[in-house]
């Protein structure tokens, strides 16, 4: 069973528009690690944001957030004020706790594309 | 270096010869992944190292594919007698044994196998 889906193969934005990238993750263990990564053309993985399941708020680094909703297992990427270096494929990462021995697995990805 | 170390960062292999990847992870990660991805895929887990615990085998695709991890540091991925489908890149990650810190990613093995 796929225990990271990003539903959303390609996506588009409009340069200086937010843009929401879906995450939703199964998994039993009580505890674990959401993260967010960024895979430009270039290929280097790019580590973006985490938010850890016990964190009461949602994590921020400049432009990125992550809009994590507990009950729902959702874990989406908001990324405002587009940029055109934003395009590039996002990938969503859960590491679990001990239940899953600490592994991290990571979603399918979305390409993001930002048109000027 | 301060990071994780790929190599070769290319390799061009003929059909049916073996293939070793190397992967140096950063001083002191205790965990270790081998991820594989095809072009505009997604990264396929392939193999995970954490301390001296047994490693999670459970990503590879075949017999083919092996991995070991020598003194709880450099990581090597073989595969034996190569298909054209195993040409992807390998991606090696690094990350120390706390669950709030992001794994380390090398440069990638680009593999061709022709």
């Amino acid at each position: 069973a796929q225990k990271i889906t990003q539903t959303q193969p390609g996506m588009f934005v409009q340069e200086k528009e937010a843009v929401t990238l879906d995450c939703t993750y199964d998994t039993s263990d009580p505890s674990y690690g959401l993260f967010w990564y960024k895979q430009p053309s270039s290929g280097e993985m790019i580590f973006l944001i985490y938010q850890g399941s016990y964190d009461q708020q949602n994590a921020t680094e400049g432009r990125y957030s992550l809009n994590f909703q507990k009950a729902r297992k959702s874990a989406n990427l908001v990324i405002s004020a587009s940029q055109l270096g934003d395009s590039a494929m996002y990938f969503c990462a859960m590491r679990e706790g001990y239940t899953g021995g600490f592994k991290t697995i990571f979603g399918a990805g979305t390409r993001l594309f930002v048109k000027a | 270096g301060a990071g994780v170390s790929q190599s070769p960062s290319n390799k061009v292999t003929e059909k049916g010869k073996d293939v070793e990847l190397r992967c140096d992870p950063i001083s002191g990660h205790t965990a270790l992944y081998w991820y594989r991805q095809s072009l505009g895929q997604g990264l396929e887990f392939l193999i995970y190292f954490q301390g001296n615990s047994a490693p999670d085998k459970s990503g590879l695709p075949s017999d083919r594919f092996s991995a070991e991890r020598t003194g709880g540091s450099v990581s090597t991925l073989t595969i034996q007698r190569t298909q054209q489908e195993d040409s992807a890149v390998y991606l090696c990650a690094s990350s120390p044994l706390q669950g709030d810190t992001e794994a380390f990613f090398g440069q990638g093995t680009r593999l061709t196998v022709v």
